[in-house]
């Protein structure tokens, strides 16, 4: 089946960096998204990967391996905005989205 | 620049009741997609389109029904609103599924069935 694993919370400091995993399992692979989703609001477009490798914009990289099945979301220098569910997904052959439950970053002063 | 609007933002329904959820985009998107979301569960696709006059079963499509008269839009209806169908929808819109574009949300519905 298709499935998509991350962590469900994580804890970080402010001006701290952390890294967000996500492992996915999907009938074909067309790429990977991340969003980010604040607390009563919709989810925004973050990142995209479909080639190995590292993907850099600003504060954010995002990190992707086919043949392990994993990616992840890198953050640095946090900042109290910066508290929000980060949500992962996997395009599976049929380009339709396989979205993980999210994992729900909390930034501490 | 309104993208992906929803109507209503909020509503209460009684076991029972119907109601429909109206998306709205002016993207001039072809794919249009309604997902809900849950505590502790990804989103989950309930009916998705690829063009006008056209829809599709997502991931848990029972209980509801989609239509796509225009291009534009996008509706959601509950012919009989259960309480396992309160939950936040999600509409959502991309240029192309081919393409591997990024999904534009709107800012969700909040449904709670009583």
């Amino acid at each position: 089946g298709q499935n998509i694993d991350q962590p469900t919370e994580m804890t970080a400091t402010e001006g701290a960096i952390v890294q967000i995993n996500c492992t996915y399992q999907t009938s074909g692979f067309n790429g990977l998204f991340w969003y980010q989703q604040h607390a009563g609001e919709a989810p925004t477009f973050l990142s995209y990967n479909v080639l190995d490798g590292l993907e850099e914009k600003g504060r954010f990289s995002s990190f992707l391996s086919r043949s392990k099945g994993y990616s992840y979301l890198l953050l640095k220098e946090l900042q109290m905005k910066d508290s929000a569910s980060y949500l992962c997904a996997a395009m599976d052959s049929n380009y339709q989205l396989i979205w993980g439950a999210g994992t729900k970053l909390i930034i501490k002063p | 620049n309104a993208g992906v609007t929803q109507t209503p933002k909020f509503r209460v329904l009684k076991t029972g009741q119907s109601m429909t959820l109206l998306c709205a985009q002016d993207m001039n998107h072809e794919y249009m997609y309604w997902y809900r979301q849950d505590p502790g569960m990804g989103l989950r696709l309930i009916h998705y389109s690829v063009g006008e006059g056209t829809t599709a079963k997502g991931e848990v499509p029972d209980g509801y029904n989609v239509s796509r008269l225009k291009k534009q839009n996008f509706l959601l209806g509950l012919e009989s609103a259960a309480p396992s169908q309160t939950s936040v929808y999600f509409c959502a819109s991309r240029r192309t599924s081919g393409e591997t574009g990024e999904l534009f949300f709107g800012e969700g519905s909040r449904l709670t069935v009583l």
